[in-house]
């Protein structure tokens, strides 16, 4: 069974910081992975995603993850954070479920609070 | 133009009502989705369903049915409405399909959500 962790439910950064959200993963087979970002009153966006063609990601907004397989892990993170970055960011592991179809796993999300 | 569009934006109702949310794809996407966002900002899958077909039914009690009439529509109707099902519900869809379609390495698309709240 699959399952996503995002550690840390609330990260506080300064604007123009590193910022450093994190999502460990298990799976039993090699999976594909993604991070959205929801702002307040919408639906999640996708921000990035791993499909196996390279460890390192880039996505929207400067945002990127890095795959690695040793660690099970696929953090996200951004140079320098701005005040638009505030939101709720979510990791989600997709594998194949009964029938075949896809089976999504969200992990808790993370809020982002960019401090001026 | 929206790509994934869910009516109504918010609905306040009594305890002991029935009311439905719609939801609308205009992506051409074969699957689609009805999650429920708690107030801790879980996310938690209700239904699934690929081609008008039912294909995930996550525990959800028998008040919550889910309708699709075509690949681009699935709604939710909700009887007999309890305080405890206050949230925020959202649709999704997917390019993802079964073994035929796979494309485990679709992602999703959400609509704006529906704040669902029972008084």
């Amino acid at each position: 069974a699959q399952s996503v962790t995002q550690l840390g439910s609330h990260v506080s950064v300064s604007e123009g910081a590193l910022v450093l959200l994190r999502c460990n993963y298990s799976s039993s087979v090699p999976p594909y992975l993604f991070w959205y970002v929801q702002y307040p009153n919408q639906g999640l966006q996708l921000l990035l995603k791993y499909t196996s063609a390279a460890t390192l990601v880039k996505g929207i907004n400067g945002f990127e993850a890095e795959f690695k397989k040793s660690e099970t892990s696929f953090h996200l993170t951004k140079p320098s954070a701005h005040m638009s970055d505030a939101a709720e960011y979510f990791c989600d592991v997709s594998d194949y479920g009964r029938g075949g179809y896809q089976k999504v796993t969200f992990g808790t999300g993370t809020k982002l609070q960019v401090i001026p | 133009d929206t790509a994934v569009s869910q009516t109504p934006k918010y609905l306040v109702t009594q305890m002991g009502n029935d009311k439905s949310i719609k939801c609308e794809q205009n992506l051409g996407h074969d699957t689609m989705y009805w999650y429920k966002q708690d107030s801790k900002k879980f996310l938690k899958i209700m239904f699934s369903y690929n081609n008008k077909e039912l294909i995930i039914n996550e525990t959800v009690p028998n008040r919550f049915s889910p309708k699709s009439p075509d690949k681009a529509h699935l709604n939710l109707h909700i009887n007999s409405l309890e305080l405890g099902d206050s949230a925020v519900y959202f649709c999704a869809s997917s390019q993802a399909g079964g073994w035929q379609g796979a494309s485990y390495n679709s992602p999703l698309h959400f609509g704006n959500g529906t704040r669902l709240t029972v008084t």
